[in-house]
């Protein structure tokens, strides 16, 4: 069964700081997607990783996959308010072809103050 | 523009009686899921469908129901509602490329 951790679950950063959330997964996989989710809001694709090695950039983040390591990171440069939300990774599960699930982590609660 | 609708947005129920909320896409994708989202667990997965008249069961199906008649529309029902159903459900469907899954915007169920 495939499962998906994501640390930090909560995160309180200071406006200008880098930091890093990382998600790791148990088993084989070669998709991973980066959500965000605003309070009261729905969930918000923000990067879609297909292969070992993709990295994608938007803005302030950017997101990176090892297949390997089965580690996908998401990597926040000088943090600002508006970047306050619940990021979540998710993780394909490999049963072949397009019939598939994902399976999402718990979220990581990112608040940045002033 | 394509997108995804769910209704009622907001709904308030009694114990033991049957809710359905009702998730509608107009991407035409094949594969559509039900989400539910409760502090502490994140998102967990009720109900999926891959096509028109198929149905599985996810990691916290027991007391809901799917049906999948037609391309576009994966009722999910609540047989009879129990205060622990109280939750966010997110009902969302897929595109066959990417993979990425695009999310209604929720309903909020309360169960008394």
């Amino acid at each position: 069964e495939l499962k998906v951790e994501q640390n930090p679950l909560f995160l309180s950063m200071q406006e200008g700081k880098n930091y890093t959330i990382y998600c790791n997964y148990s088993t084989t996989s070669d998709r991973l997607y980066w959500y965000r989710q605003d309070p009261g809001k729905s969930l918000e694709s923000l990067f879609v990783l297909l292969s070992n090695g993709a990295v994608k950039q938007e803005g302030r983040l950017m997101a990176s996959l090892d297949t390997k390591a089965r580690l996908s990171t998401l990597h926040i440069t000088a943090a600002v308010h508006d970047l306050s939300a619940t990021y979540f990774c998710a993780v394909r599960g490999n049963s072949g072809g397009s019939n598939y699930k994902l399976t999402f982590g718990k979220g990581t609660l990112l608040t940045v103050n002033p | 523009d394509a997108e995804i609708t769910q209704s009622p947005r907001h709904k308030i129920t009694e114990t033991g009686r049957q809710v359905t909320l009702a998730c509608h896409q107009t991407w035409n994708h094949n594969n559509m899921f039900w989400y539910r989202q409760d502090l502490g667990h994140g998102l967990r997965l009720i109900h999926y469908s891959y096509g028109v008249q198929d149905t599985n069961k996810g990691e916290v199906s027991d007391g809901y129901s799917v049906s999948r008649s037609n391309t576009e529309d994966l009722p999910l029902t609540l047989e009879s509602a129990a205060s622990s159903q109280t939750s966010v459900y997110f009902c969302a469907s897929r595109t066959d490329t990417s993979g990425e899954l695009f999310f209604g915007e929720g309903s909020r169920l309360t169960v008394l």
